[in-house]
């Protein structure tokens, strides 16, 4: 199984910042990976897949990059609306797996 | 609009069985893979099982194989999760999902399952 690690497990931030959230596979995931935001009571977000494609409607200060083991999720401009918990997705080998977040709170 | 809903998520004794519905509409359900994912309230994500669209093909998680069968009625936009032997690591909130043919996109709201006796 490909374990998915994230850091930091917490991120402060104030609105407007730039925000970098790092997410990394044990192995090699090539591009398949993806990006999700969920806010508390709701089900997650699609942001990004393919490692660094915004999904449908997804705002443009949201950008994924990397391949292969490392990957970021950055956030340009933080918005109010932005707080919330960041989770990454490998779908590269089944089992697939998911890393276990970063909360972006309010500093 | 898509849409997912689910169901069935209810209180449950240990070593009990129950069955997850998901009901599924605006998309072609018939050409998509589904897979639940479960969520303990306030921790992370597993993925718990997934079926290709016609439903010859499934997979699942290693701390559900055995115990879970997943299967879907492309007949009726509807998908299954059939769990047994339930016990407090089953736990959860369970979301239904659909792959988009790239990867996972849209989520349903999901269905608690409590294990208690």
């Amino acid at each position: 199984e490909i374990v998915m690690t994230q850091s930091p497990a917490t991120l402060s931030v104030s609105p407007g910042e730039r925000v970098t959230l790092s997410c990394r596979a044990s192995q090699s995931v090539s591009t398949n990976l993806g990006w999700y935001q969920q806010k508390a009571g709701q089900a997650p977000r699609l942001l990004v897949y393919g490692a660094s494609t915004r999904a449908t409607d997804i705002p443009a200060r949201f950008s994924g990059s990397g391949s292969g083991t490392d990957f970021t999720l950055t956030i340009n401009s933080l918005q109010s609306e932005d707080f919330a918990v960041y989770f990454c997705h490998q779908y590269n080998n089944w089992p697939f797996t998911f890393g276990p977040g970063t909360t972006v709170d309010l500093k | 609009e898509v849409l997912l809903v689910e169901s069935g998520g209810a209180l449950v004794q240990p070593g009990g069985s129950l069955r997850l519905s998901c009901a599924a509409s605006g998309f072609t359900f018939s050409t998509s893979s589904m897979h639940w994912v479960r969520q303990v309230p306030g921790k992370g994500l597993e993925h718990v099982s997934a079926i290709n669209s016609n439903g010859e093909r499934t997979y699942y998680g290693d701390s559900v194989k055995g115990r879970f069968t997943i299967s879907r009625d492309n007949s009726k936009n509807t998908l299954f999760l059939q769990m047994g032997s339930l016990g407090p690591e089953d736990m959860a909130v369970y979301f239904c999902v659909s792959w988009n043919g790239r990867t996972l996109d849209y989520w349903g709201q999901g269905t608690l399952v409590t294990v208690s006796s």
